[in-house]
């Protein structure tokens, strides 16, 4: 399977503990992107990688949050000292950016994240 | 800044019947479209996507869209649920002009098919 992997699916853990999530892009994409989504509302923009510098930020992303994307292949998402508030689905897409872009995305499975 | 939104958090429909899932966006400029679809506890499957060409979009499963600029909608629909259909739908738009071509999503549609 070539699609987008990330990894764990689920995560259940106490608050003010340290999580990482890591997300596998479709191998010959350039872009990678991830998404925030709550129960019941549609994922929410937080950040995005165009090989391995990060362009954007969405002001969702606190300064708990970190994400890397070292070599531009693989991303982790990191989330520090965490609170309830945190517990969502986070989603991981990329993209092939190239002469014709036509901005979809795929999308992995998500990584569901509890804290207790 | 574009947004979308999405009529009707709950659509219920027989099987059989007509889907209409709607979606109306505001943007400056004409967007990118799309339609998602997600399954429980799994990620968005593109269904279909308007990227300036045909304002008359067929995708998988036997959905389609249909680009109105005049109504800056972007309303999905299906002739004949099926019970596989049962799922949430999303609604998005994407920027020509943002070079970031991130994705805004609408807060999606539950679509539940009676037998």
């Amino acid at each position: 399977d070539t699609g987008v992997s990330q990894n764990p699916r689920h995560k259940i853990t106490k608050r003010g503990q340290n999580v990482t999530f890591r997300c596998d892009p479709i191998s010959e994409h350039n872009r990678l992107y991830w998404y925030r989504q709550t129960l019941g509302q549609g994922p929410e923009f937080l950040t995005y990688f165009q090989n391995e510098a990060q362009l954007e930020k969405s002001r969702l992303l606190s300064d708990r949050f970190s994400a890397e994307r070292p070599k531009g292949s693989f991303s982790t998402l990191e989330i520090q000292r965490t609170e309830q508030g945190d517990s969502a689905m986070y989603l991981c897409a990329s993209s092939l950016i190239g002469e014709e872009n036509t901005g979809e995305l795929f999308f992995g499975e998500g990584s569901r994240l509890t804290v207790l | 800044a574009q947004s979308v939104t999405q009529l009707g958090s709950h659509v219920s429909v027989s099987e059989g019947a007509l889907v209409l899932l709607r979606c109306n966006y505001s943007s400056s400029v004409p967007p990118y479209l799309f339609w998602y679809v997600q399954y429980p506890n799994q990620g968005l499957q593109l269904l279909l996507k308007y990227t300036s060409a045909a304002t008359l979009v067929k995708g998988i499963n036997g959905f389609e869209a249909e680009f109105k600029k005049s109504e800056t909608s972007f309303h999905l629909t299906k002739p004949s649920a099926h019970m596989s259909d049962a799922a949430e739908y999303f609604c998005a738009v994407s920027d020509q002009m943002d070079s970031s071509y991130k994705l805004i999503f609408g807060s999606g549609t539950r679509l539940l098919v009676r037998p």
